[in-house]
Order: C-alpha cells, then structure tokens, then sequence
C-alpha cells in the first residue's frame, strides 16, 4: 500500500469548514483512498473513501486531485465534536492489509 | 446488540501470565483484524483474518497467538504477556470488498 503523509496538526475555528491534506504520490491504479478518525479514547470511525472522482457524504467530502497524488477531506462546518485524530490511509480494494495507519492529522476545532 | 464488541475494556494482569481478549462481531464480517495502539504511534496490526479458520501476521505479531473457528469471533491471546505488550487493543472487522471498517471500543491492557 502507498505511504501517505499528513501535517501533525491543524486548528480550525468552529463553524468553518475544516481542510485536511493528504499527500499520496506513490499511489497505485488500484488504490483507494480512505479517512477515518478517532476521537480520544474510541475505537476508529470510518467517514469516507473515493478512488478518483470527489465524494460526499453526510460527514465530509473528499476531493482527489486528477494525477490521484494527493486529496482533501472537508468537513463543512466543523463542530468541537470533530476534534479528532484523522488518518489518510491509501489501500487497495480487497486487500486483507488493507487498513494501515500511519499518525494521522490532530484536527482541533477552537471556539 | 448489533455491532461488535471488545472484552474485557480494560485488563490488569502480571507478567508472564496467559491472557485472551475477546472480539465479537454481529454482521458475519469476512475481515477481521488485531490492532495495538501506543503512545506516540498509531494503530499497528498484529493480525488479520480473511475467514473462518485463515489468519495471518500483520506488522508487529511476535507474542500474540489469534484463531478464528467462527466467524463472528477473533479472540486475541498473549501467551505469556510482557511489559512491553501494555497497550490499547482494538479489534476491527469489515466485509472486505469496498466496504468500511467497524471498530470495536478497545481494551486496556496492562502488564504489570
């Protein structure tokens, strides 16, 4: 799987809407790109995952750049809820390894 | 309930004892896997299974032993637990095809 690589942290005032890098250069054809974050203490929560066209959700949206190189996970109005722990993992479908974090982006939302 | 479900959340034992951390699944998930969490990095596989009676190593699975012989559960053993295996344990399962992952809550461990 590509490695990816995310800024340690970032703020974000509540009400705006949070921008979350992720840079995957060595990702392959058949690499998906997955979010998940964790909020202190829990296990994991899935938001989101996309191959080459942008995505949406209820939670966020993902943009992935044309050369598949690098993405964004927004999140449109982020509440102190959001503050998390969020990680950028590029993985092939199907893959039984498919899921291999890295350290992952501290998003704090401020008041 | 549905879900899946981790046991016991948290865990004292001494060193060198046998322990067994449980994980239970409701949705007949094909994958499951063992993750550890440590301070300072993130979530580390220690194994993975693809089904019933299939398992298989992930990056750090040196004093772990798994097995699988249903689907819905994933128990997790160190044989004779260290130190050093003190840690935060999450248990995750996902169907596998294009589909998210599930986490349970995580247990606690400390060896003592």
């Amino acid at each position: 799987d590509a490695k990816t690589t995310q800024p340690t942290s970032m703020d974000c005032a509540e009400g705006r809407a949070a921008n979350l890098p992720c840079n995957h250069s060595t990702i392959s054809g058949n690499e998906y790109v997955y979010w998940y974050r964790q909020i202190h203490s829990q296990g994991p929560q899935y938001i989101i995952h996309g191959l080459k066209n942008n995505e949406t959700n209820e939670m966020a949206s993902l943009i992935i750049t044309e050369d598949r190189k690098s993405s964004t996970l927004i999140l449109p109005h982020a509440t102190l809820r959001d503050t998390a722990v969020y990680y950028c993992i590029a993985s092939r479908l199907g893959s039984a390894r498919q899921l291999t974090f890295g350290s992952g982006t501290q998003l704090t939302v401020l008041p | 309930d549905a879900g899946i479900t981790q046991s016991p959340r948290y865990k004292i034992t001494e060193t060198g004892r046998q322990v067994t951390l449980m994980c239970h699944q409701t949705w007949s998930h094909s994958y499951m896997f063992w993750y550890r969490q440590d301070l300072g990095h993130g979530l580390r596989l220690i194994y993975y299974s693809a089904a019933a009676d299939i398992t298989d190593k992930g990056e750090v699975p040196d004093g772990y032993v798994v097995s699988r012989s249903k689907t819905e559960n994933f128990p997790l053993t160190l044989e004779s637990a260290t130190r050093s295996q003190t840690s935060v344990y999450f248990c995750a399962s996902t169907q596998g095809v294009n589909t998210e992952a599930f986490f349970g809550q995580g247990t606690r461990l400390t060896v003592v």
